[in-house]
């Protein structure tokens, strides 16, 4: 059964904490992307990697750190500096570089967020 | 960079009829539209697409119509059912300058039975 997972499906942070989610594809794509999503809001790219330990910043990556040690695994740490972590947290993968630019973006389940 | 502009925000409809969301972009580059549809709780889940090469893509009661001249892009869903009922996002991407997907705020559908 192919697909994305992302766990855990709700996550607390304490103050001063970071915390890991979890986002795994057996998919074969190469490239994988993360985003926040706000209450009202469209979707904002938070890092996104094209080929195995290679990754860039997208437009709000101050406060999150990630890691692609592994095709099929995408881990996202929200660090202490982020200091509204509150939101709902999207994995996403797509065919990559081999496919164009233009290759459609499967996303996971999501992970809530909540800063106790 | 582009700017993705969706609208309405909220839209209430009776079942059976029709709804349009809208979304205009500003990249006159951009050549790849994709639509999705996310339920309460759920990651979005892609519903159609259309690259810029065309003007018009139907799948079953759903379709995107394109328009390029004046950038913008409509998703139209017909004889609309109570589980269409969700939050619908447009996006758009310049593929050609290795950018990104930027995605619109979203549509709240609600069909009333």
């Amino acid at each position: 059964d192919g697909g994305i997972t992302q766990s855990p499906k709700y996550l607390f942070r304490k103050e001063g904490q970071n915390v890991t989610l979890s986002c795994e594809q057996n998919l074969n794509h190469d490239a994988m992307y993360w985003y926040r999503q706000d209450p009202g809001q469209g979707l904002r790219l938070i890092y996104y990697s094209q080929i195995v330990n290679d990754f860039q910043k997208g437009d709000i990556a101050e406060g999150y750190s990630v890691s692609r040690e592994k095709k099929e695994s995408f881990p996202l740490t929200v660090t202490s500096a982020q200091k509204n972590p509150t939101a709902f947290y999207l994995c996403a993968s797509s065919l990559g570089l081999a496919g164009g630019w233009t290759e459609t973006q499967y996303f996971g389940p999501g992970t809530r967020l909540l800063v106790l | 960079g582009e700017n993705v502009e969706q609208h309405p925000s909220t839209l209430s409809v009776q079942e059976g009829d029709s709804a349009v969301i809208k979304c205009t972009y500003s990249d006159s580059a951009s050549n790849y539209f994709p639509w999705y549809k996310q339920e309460l709780g759920k990651g979005p889940q892609l519903i159609i697409d259309i690259r810029s090469n065309v003007g018009e893509k139907k799948d079953q009661r759903i379709a995107v119509t394109l328009n390029k001249t004046a950038k913008h892009f409509s998703l139209h869903i017909t004889e609309t059912q109570p589980e269409d009922s969700a939050v619908y996002f447009c996006a758009a991407i310049n593929g050609g300058s290795q950018g990104n997907l930027i995605f619109g705020k979203g549509t709240k559908l609600s069909v009333k039975p």
